[in-house]
Order: structure tokens, then sequence, then C-alpha cells
């Protein structure tokens, strides 16, 4: 079966522009979740998405937003992008809510 | 707000021996859950155990087991006969119960394991 996965690998963007990423999670999987992970840090919470609807939203400005599809597939936005935005976004899908959460292998986002 | 502190941000360990990461958290929670993520070169983050908060028998799988000490807001990871895959970095998370998917994640521990 397959894992969660995430596209791209790997992105450089330029300062001020918009960046989407996208997770496809497991399948029968619900509950999708995005995370920031700076170089050298544990990942923070962005987002939480289950069927549909927005459950759990971290502390980072509004220039992020995220959707969940109808098969439950994610799309994370970041727009006006900073250099601080660097960093390894992972996106982790799990059955339920308070399930185990399966991690896919990240998006590396370099801004420049 | 919870946080989840480990103290040791590099350790090391021959191969076969025993070594323990440590992992204190504060929550005034009574329902939660705690994890411990493998991440290696690799970047993709691996559940290696997980503790529910209600019970007081410690998780264990295979040659990884925690100490879970609900009073003192201790959950560390003891890893057994290590092998030189289990080097990478170990997070330690927290889950709220009662239906978050928010994982709140240390900082981590680098860990080598030396031939």
């Amino acid at each position: 079966d397959a894992g969660v996965t995430q596209s791209p690998t790997h992105l450089i963007k330029t300062r001020g522009q918009h960046v989407t990423l996208r997770c496809s999670p497991i399948s029968g999987h619900k509950s999708v979740s995005w995370y920031q992970q700076v170089l050298g840090q544990g990942p923070q919470f962005i987002f939480q998405y289950y069927e549909k609807e927005e459950r759990g939203r971290g502390n980072f400005p509004d220039r992020f937003s995220a959707r969940q599809f109808p098969n439950y597939s994610s799309e994370l936005n970041v727009n006006a992008l900073l250099l601080g935005d660097s960093a390894l976004y992972l996106c982790a899908s799990s059955l339920t809510v308070n399930t185990e959460a399966f991690f896919g292998q990240g998006t590396r986002l370099t801004v420049v | 707000a919870q946080t989840v502190t480990q103290s040791q941000p590099e350790m090391s360990v021959q191969e076969a021996e025993t070594v323990t990461l440590s992992c204190t958290y504060d929550t005034s929670e009574s329902n939660y859950y705690l994890f411990w993520y493998k991440q290696p070169p690799s970047r993709q983050m691996i559940l290696v155990i997980r503790q529910e908060a209600y019970k007081q028998q410690n998780a264990t799988e295979n040659r990884f087991s925690v100490n879970f000490q609900k009073a003192a807001k201790s959950f560390s990871l003891k890893i057994s006969d290590s092998q030189l895959g289990d080097t990478a970095m170990y997070f330690c998370a927290f889950m709220n119960g009662g239906g978050s998917e928010k994982l709140v994640f240390g900082k981590g521990t680098k860990l080598t394991v030396n031939p």
C-alpha cells in the first residue's frame, strides 16, 4: 500500500512568491495534518483537517492556508513568502482522530 | 499550552549496548497520548512507540521500551541492543485526547550508534 505522498520533494521560491504543497493521505485515512520543521528543530503544527473541515490551527500567520478535498488529499498554500518560511513541510495522515499519524517524506522549501 | 522538553541534544552509544533518551512534558490535561518518533536522514518521521496516559503499563515494541512516570511527567525511551540503523533524530511528542490530532514535539535528540 502506498504511504503518505507529498509533492514536490524540493522547491525553490523567491521572496514574495506564492507556493502550493500537496499531500495524498494513505487510502482510507480521513485526517490530514501539516507541520513545519525548521532546521534543527522539532516539527511545529500548522493545520489539521478531518472530513474536509479545519479541526485545528497552529500559531501561524494568515499567509498560511490549507484545504482538504473530497478524496481527502490536501493542499497547503503559503502567500508572500519570507526567508523564514524556508523549512521542511511535513504532511501526516491518520485514519481518524487520536490514532497513529503516518508522515510523508516532506517537501523541502527554500526561499531565496 | 503543552510543552515537551528533550534535554539531550546529542547522544552516542556503541552497537549492541543500551541507551536511554529523556523527555519531560507539561500539561494540565488528564487524557493524552505520548509518542517517540524517529527521523533518519531520509527525513520521514517514523513512529517508534506510543503510550496512552491512562495505561499504567509501560509500552514496549521489540527493542524499544518506555518508562512512563505520569506524576513526574516524564517519558523516557530505552533502546536495547542498539543497531547502526537506529542512528537518527528522535523526537518525543505529546497529543491531547478528545479529538485533537495536534502533535507537540520536543526539539529532538540526535542519536549516533557507533560500530
